[in-house]
């Protein structure tokens, strides 16, 4: 079975401090992507990355970056320099083939709450 | 080129009464997955469609859930006789392919918000 975890439920920073968020899978497959999505206040779902499991080289983006380790199995994201913008509930997601598609299993979320 | 369209946004419904969410694909993208998000909870798959086709509904509720791709026009989720436990957000995504073996990923509409009283 595949699974997504997020122990961190609330995080609250203060602006331009850096915050983490830990994301942790669990799959018997082999072959799987990994997500991150954003949901501000607003609802709506925003792309944030794509890593296939062959490519564990870490990733940089402007102020975010992931921190991809197989061996733990966990695919944890970072925000350097935090903003007020960047307050969102953020899920990390699991896709892993099926037969012939893949199906997302995401993980419950984490709150981030960036005070000014 | 528009993006994943959801609507309504926001429904709201009495109890027993039937609720209807339409979801148009992005431009060129034949694969539909519905998901929904209860209050406080991360997104849980219901049902993968392609044109015309079900390809798995193992998330969606047994009874009074159903989801139809027609060869033309959007994808419809319906929920009939509806509870106060339907409340959520229900979430479609689209992709062009199906995501096993490609390098394309699913786009998310907005989202309709379904409220019932």
């Amino acid at each position: 079975a595949q699974k997504v975890t997020q122990a961190q439920t609330e995080i609250s920073v203060v602006e331009k401090e850096d915050v983490t968020l830990d994301c942790v899978y669990e799959t018997r497959d082999t072959t799987y992507y990994l997500f991150w999505y954003k949901q501000p206040p607003s609802g709506e779902l925003v792309f944030l990355i794509r890593r296939n499991s062959f490519d564990e080289q870490n990733e940089i983006s402007g102020r975010y970056s992931w921190n991809f380790q197989k061996s733990t199995s966990s695919f944890n994201f970072t925000i350097t320099a935090s903003q007020v913008v960047d307050s969102a509930v953020y899920f990390c997601a699991l896709s892993v083939l099926k037969t012939s598609y893949d199906k997302v299993i995401f993980g419950p979320g984490t709150s981030l709450s960036v005070i000014p | 080129n528009a993006g994943v369209m959801q609507n309504p946004r926001h429904l709201v419904r009495r109890r027993g009464q039937e609720a209807r969410l339409r979801c148009s694909p992005m431009k060129g993208h034949s694969h539909v997955y519905w998901y929904r998000q209860l209050p406080e909870e991360g997104l849980k798959f219901m049902v993968y469609l392609q044109k015309e086709n079900i390809i798995d509904e193992s998330g969606m509720p047994k009874e009074r859930f159903s989801a139809e791709f027609p060869k033309e026009g959007p994808s419809i989720l319906r929920i009939q006789q509806v509870v106060r436990g339907d409340s959520a957000a229900y979430f479609c995504a689209s992709s062009p392919l199906p995501l096993g073996g490609s390098t394309d990923t699913q786009y998310f509409g907005p989202g309709t918000r379904l409220t019932v009283l």
